[in-house]
C-alpha cells in the first residue's frame, strides 16, 4: 500500500529539548516536504527536498533543520523546540514533472512544546 | 514566490444545497491545481485536481473550474452531504523547478441536515 508514514503522531516536550520527526514514504518519490499546519494559516511549508541530498528552504524555516540522505526518509529535526513551534506537521511526497502527480501527506504529528 | 488566496474561510450550506469555494493564484507559471479535504483530525486527502490546458474537471457531485486569464479557480460541490463536512484547501504548482505545493488557508465547510 502506497503510504507516507510519520512517527510519533503526538509529542509533548520542553523548551530546548532537541526532536525529530521521521518521515518515510514507499512510493519512490523524489520530491518530500514538511509542512505546519495553525488555524487561520493553512499549510504552510517549512523545508522541502527534490532528491537525496538536495533540500531547500520553504517559507518558514527558522528553528527547523532537515536531512534527505536517503531517498524514502526525510526527517525534521528542531534542535531547541520553542512554544511558538507548537502546531500540527505534516510531511508529503509527490513526483512532480510532466505528470505532476498529488502529494501524499503523512497521517500529522502533533507537537506541544511548553 | 507564488501566493494563493482562498474564500471564504467558512461556509455553512444546508444539506442538499451547493457549495462553491474560490481561489486565486499569483503566478502565471503554476499549471497544475489541486483540492484537498481534510476531515476532522486526519490528513489531507486529494479529492480533484486540474491542469492548465483543461478548463473543467468533473467527478461526480464535485467539480473544479480554472480561469488562467482571470488566475482563479473554484471548487463546486452538488447535492451536499454531511460527509462533506470538512475543511478544504486549494493549492497551486509549476514544473520543473517550481514544484512548490503552495496552499491557500482554507475553508471550513459545515453542511446542516
Amino acid at each position: 500500500e502506497a503510504q507516507v508514514t510519520q512517527n510519533p503522531r503526538y509529542l509533548i516536550t520542553v523548551t530546548g529539548k532537541k526532536l525529530t520527526v521521521t518521515c518515510s514514504q514507499n512510493m519512490n518519490h523524489e520530491y518530500m516536504s514538511w509542512y505546519r499546519q495553525d488555524p487561520g494559516l493553512g499549510l504552510r511549508q517549512i523545508y522541502y527536498s527534490m532528491n537525496v541530498e538536495v533540500t531547500d528552504k520553504g517559507d518558514v524555516p527558522e528553528g527547523y533543520k532537515v536531512s534527505r540522505k536517503e531517498k524514502r526518509n526525510f526527517p525534521l529535526i528542531l534542535e531547541s523546540p520553542s512554544p511558538n513551534q507548537t502546531s500540527l506537521y505534516f510531511c508529503a511526497s509527490s513526483s512532480p514533472g510532466l505528470m505532476n502527480t498529488e502529494a501524499f501527506f503523512g497521517q500529522g504529528t502533533r507537537l506541544t512544546v511548553v | 514566490g507564488e501566493n494563493v488566496e482562498q474564500h471564504p474561510s467558512t461556509l455553512s450550506v444546508q444539506e442538499g444545497d451547493s457549495a462553491v469555494i474560490k481561489c486565486t493564484y499569483s503566478d502565471s507559471a503554476s499549471n497544475y491545481f489541486p483540492w484537498y479535504k481534510q476531515e476532522l483530525g486526519k490528513r489531507p486527502q486529494l479529492i480533484i485536481d486540474i491542469r492548465s490546458n483543461v478548463g473543467e474537471k468533473k467527478d461526480q457531485r464535485i467539480a473544479v473550474t480554472l480561469n488562467k486569464t482571470a488566475k482563479h479557480f473554484s471548487l463546486h460541490i452538488t447535492e451536499t452531504q454531511p460527509e462533506d463536512s470538512a475543511v478544504y484547501f486549494c493549492a497551486a504548482r509549476g514544473i520543473f523547478g517550481n514544484e512548490k505545493l503552495t496552499f491557500g488557508t482554507g475553508t471550513r465547510l459545515t453542511i446542516i441536515p
